[in-house]
């Protein structure tokens, strides 16, 4: 049973940046078959996808266009976890931040969910 | 604005059918599988159904799944007042590179 545990601060000052970590038990991050993924949803908004990393015989992260440029989503293999990083964060940026695991075309597991509010 | 446009919300009586749909392109739904994943308020979002018309296990048979070129619908049948909650449609767009939903459909059963 896969499961993910999510860390990280749950307030961030403008303009400081976002750091969320994911941490996977009962699978690995270096999986050639899944990608590991960062989800927000603002409050009562849908769902938006921020980016994903995975391993295919080397590293690949690919990022939405909306955060592109402010996003950097990495792996820890020691740790066995996936972080995210979204720098330059405005009140906007607040929102309930997912991992997830897509495997198969869809998402097969999420973390618990961490609410991240940008305030000073 | 979302990728895949889904209506705000659906209503229905208990023991009706409901059909919420999911509109994209060829550049998504077009040429991809789609899932679908239930939300309830304050809980992490649930694997409906997966491959456009496949439900995982745990899954009763009353929610189905089915695609048709560039639109996927998720039906309920015989509604339950344990249905309410938000509906999310997804899949993979080949144009951007990235993983797109729906704006997500909030179903009241009156």
């Amino acid at each position: 049973q896969v499961q993910l545990q999510q860390s990280g601060p749950g307030l961030v000052k403008p303009s400081q940046t976002l750091s969320l970590t994911c941490a996977i038990s009962g699978d690995s991050v270096s999986s050639k078959s899944a990608a590991w993924n960062w989800v927000r949803q603002s409050p009562g908004g849908g769902l938006e996808w921020l980016g994903r990393t995975y391993y295919r015989s080397k590293w690949y992260s690919e990022y939405a266009v909306s955060v592109k440029g402010r996003i950097t989503i990495n792996s820890d293999t020691s740790k066995n976890q996936f972080s995210l990083h979204l720098n330059s964060v405005t009140p906007e940026d607040s929102a309930v931040y997912y991992c997830a695991k897509v495997a198969d075309r869809y998402f097969q597991q999420w973390g618990q969910g961490t609410l991240v509010t940008v305030s000073s | 604005q979302s990728v895949l446009t889904q209506p705000p919300s659906v209503s229905a009586a208990p023991g009706q059918k409901i059909t919420i749909s999911c509109s994209g392109s060829n550049s998504n739904i077009g040429n991809d599988y789609v899932s679908w994943y239930q939300q309830f308020p304050g809980a992490v979002p649930r694997l409906l159904i997966y491959d456009n018309d496949k439900r995982p296990s745990g899954i009763p048979d009353r929610f189905s799944g089915s695609k048709s070129g560039t639109s996927a619908t998720l039906a309920i049948t015989g509604l339950q007042t344990g249905d309410e909650a938000d509906y999310h449609c997804a899949t993979w767009d080949r144009s951007l590179t990235a993983q797109v939903f729906g704006g997500g459909t909030k179903l009241t059963v009156l």
